[in-house]
């Protein structure tokens, strides 16, 4: 019963330097989704794909790039990272995003910018 | 936008029920309501789902009135491991098809010994 599963679960990084986040479900969903946390702010979408070979913007795409691999498999790619994206990214998935199917979410991945 | 708003924290004992309430006045037709909960350094998790009246599981219960603008996550005999933070979403119905929840801060419960 894996779920959903990110690698890293921790991370620092030097401002500019580049990284990508990896996301893998194994429960057949449609769906996944990149989401960040800070604190005081909630989760805030960052990408998501309807399905394998669509992806989408969310509230703040600014500055990340996503793959949708296949259809287990999105990965979230910082290309210069800056301070302002120390956070904590949840990779998330559920059957579809037309329906009001749960998400079920990863542990995170904490990165930090230096 | 369907903004949803909660208390920012609540305070309770062991053995107690807890009830959250959040209100979404731009609650659209076909939205349902979904509470998550989510502890310390973990990914939020699926509590409860429901459109309208009650609806009842293992963990929690969920009170939603006719008018559907807020509902009331109903939490029997808490105890310390129900420390967690609750969030109440629901859909954006500006969205068209592609759902996009919106995530508010969640309600902090502290239950104490």
């Amino acid at each position: 019963n894996a779920g959903v599963t990110q690698t890293p679960k921790f991370q620092v990084l030097k401002t500019g330097q580049s990284m990508t986040l990896q996301c893998a479900q194994d429960m057949n969903h449609n769906s996944m989704y990149w989401y960040r946390q800070d604190p005081g702010m909630g989760l805030r979408l960052i990408y998501y794909s309807a399905s394998e070979g669509t992806t989408d913007k969310g509230e703040v795409p600014n500055g990340y790039n996503v793959s949708r691999l296949n259809k287990r498999e999105f990965s979230l790619r910082l290309e210069s990272a800056a301070p302002s994206q120390t956070s904590v990214y949840f990779c998330a998935s559920n059957r579809d995003p037309y329906s009001n199917q749960p998400q079920h979410f990863g542990d995170g991945t904490r990165l930090s910018i230096l | 936008l369907a903004k949803t708003t909660q208390p920012i924290s609540m305070d309770s004992y062991e053995g107690q029920e807890v009830n959250i309430t959040c209100s979404h006045n731009n609650i659209a037709t076909n939205d349902y309501i979904t509470w998550y909960q989510q502890f310390p350094s973990q990914g939020p998790r699926f509590i409860i789902q429901g459109y309208k009246t009650k609806v009842t599981n293992e963990v929690a219960s969920l009170f939603i009135p006719a008018d559907r603008k807020s509902s009331t996550l109903s939490l029997p005999r808490v105890s310390l491991s129900d420390t967690a933070v609750y969030y109440c979403l629901v859909g954006d119905p500006n969205a068209g098809n592609n759902r996009k929840l919106i995530w508010g801060l969640g309600t902090s419960l502290a239950v104490n010994p």
